[in-house]
């Protein structure tokens, strides 16, 4: 089974700050990536699929890199409605989440 | 609108089975892919089983001897059961299409005598 190392598991920044959030893979997905995030008490919302395709509807700040086994999640200017809990999740082989980095504003 | 909605028994013995349903609105289960996820209280996400356009299944190998997936499209929901529930099965139970664009709001299933 494919296992994904998320970094880190949590971040605290300011707003109008870059923040990144890594995944690791454990073996070559290509860039069957996606990038989601959850709020408290919500369903987890896509922001990227394929490791870099910004999904319809969410603001271009978040962007996505990588493919192999490393790969990012941008917030170029963190806002506070970005309050929340990533993941992402690998589907190269079945699929797997990884552990979730929750980000807050400093 | 697309829309997934997820019911079941909110709390179930240990040992019994767990029965979920996913009522889904707005697009055909024919055409798209209905998968289950889970969400341990405060913990991360796993992906429980999925359900494919054709009828075909796929499950979580660490849950596949005690997991079933199912649909009735006629109804247009999606059914889960997991048997010999323990514990460590209590969770947020999500359905998501595709695992992708829509997610149900979720169900809370506590497993406790």
């Amino acid at each position: 089974d494919i296992q994904m190392t998320q970094s880190p598991s949590f971040l605290s920044a300011s707003v109008g700050d870059r923040v990144t959030i890594n995944c690791k893979a454990s073996q070559n997905i290509n860039r069957y990536l996606n990038w989601y995030q959850q709020k408290l008490g919500e369903a987890p919302k896509l922001l990227i699929y394929n490791a870099n395709s910004l999904q319809t509807g969410i603001p271009s700040r978040f962007s996505g890199s990588g493919s192999g086994t490393d790969f990012t999640l941008t917030i170029s200017s963190l806002q506070p409605e970005d309050v929340a809990t990533y993941f992402c999740l690998q589907h190269n082989s079945w699929f797997t989440f990884g552990s979730g980095t929750k980000l807050e504003i400093k | 609108q697309v829309q997934l909605k997820e019911s079941g028994p909110g709390l179930v013995q240990p040992s019994q089975t767990l029965s979920l349903t996913c009522t889904v609105s707005g697009f055909s289960l024919t055409s798209n892919s209905v998968h289950w996820v889970r969400q341990p209280p405060g913990k991360g996400l796993e992906w429980v089983g999925a359900i494919w356009s054709g009828g075909s299944t796929d499950y979580n190998s660490a849950l596949k001897s005690r997991l079933s997936i199912s649909r009735d499209t006629s109804k247009s929901q999606v059914f889960l059961k997991m048997n010999s529930l323990q514990t460590e099965d209590t969770a947020i139970y999500f359905c998501t299409r595709r695992l992708r664009d829509y997610w149900g709001q979720g169900v809370m299933v506590t497993v406790s005598s």
